[in-house]
């Protein structure tokens, strides 16, 4: 089955405590991104990648790192979390850049206490 | 940048009724797409619509790229409609997709 999956779903954490969120999709998509939607600013870029080894930064990249090691993996690393960045964050693949039909993973929920 | 702007932001129906969702932006774009976020959470791509009419069961959409606008219709509504509606547009100067702020649609049994 074609899909983009996300680790963890739910997560608490507290400021300070480096936390990676995996991210897989199994399409061969050489687009990927992440995402954080918060009630009221709706969906907001964070990093994309292009291609492996290709990543540009979005509309909110402040606090995250992302790597491109492998075309089918795209984690999303926060190395000092804070409570701003509790959110909802969303991976997404699609075969060519935004040029196409794009997946999104299930959802990651993170708390940061 | 570019400006995308959805309407209404909220619709509350009656199941069986039919609606009309618009999304206006302010510039060319080289694609338009739009999904739907269901009560738990969960988005799911209904179109990619850069031009034209596509249909898929009770929902269809119309892109008119020159005027900049498209519509979603959604026929006989069903309570599995319920959600959030979101286009989004890829300016045709850039990669990134830009978002609009998402239709709230509520359908009552």
């Amino acid at each position: 089955e074609a899909q983009v999956t996300q680790n963890p779903r739910y997560l608490i954490t507290v400021t300070g405590k480096k936390l990676t969120v995996t991210c897989s999709q199994n399409m061969n998509h050489e687009y990927m991104s992440w995402y954080r939607q918060d009630p009221g600013l709706g969906l907001r870029q964070i990093y994309y990648s292009m291609n492996v080894e290709v990543t540009d930064k979005g509309d909110v990249p402040e606090g995250y790192k992302v790597s491109r090691k492998e075309k089918r993996n795209f984690p999303l690393i926060l190395e000092s979390p804070s409570p701003n960045q509790t959110s909802l964050y969303f991976c997404a693949s699609s075969l060519m850049s935004n040029t196409g039909e794009l997946f999104f993973g299930e959802g990651s929920r993170l708390t940061v206490l | 940048g570019i400006q995308v702007e959805q309407s209404p932001p909220d619709l509350i129906l009656q199941e069986g009724a039919n609606s009309t969702l618009r999304c206006n932006f302010s510039d060319s774009v080289n694609n338009l797409q739009w999904f739907h976020q269901n009560p738990w959470g969960q988005l799911i791509n209904l179109f990619y619509i850069p031009s034209g009419t596509k249909q898929n069961g009770r929902l269809s959409a119309t892109t008119v790229a020159t005027e900049r606008y498209s519509l979603l219709y959604i026929s006989s509504s069903q309570t599995t409609d319920s959600g959030v509606y979101f286009c989004a547009v890829e300016h045709e100067s850039n990669y990134q997709l830009i978002w609009g702020a998402g239709t709230k649609l509520i359908i009552k049994p």
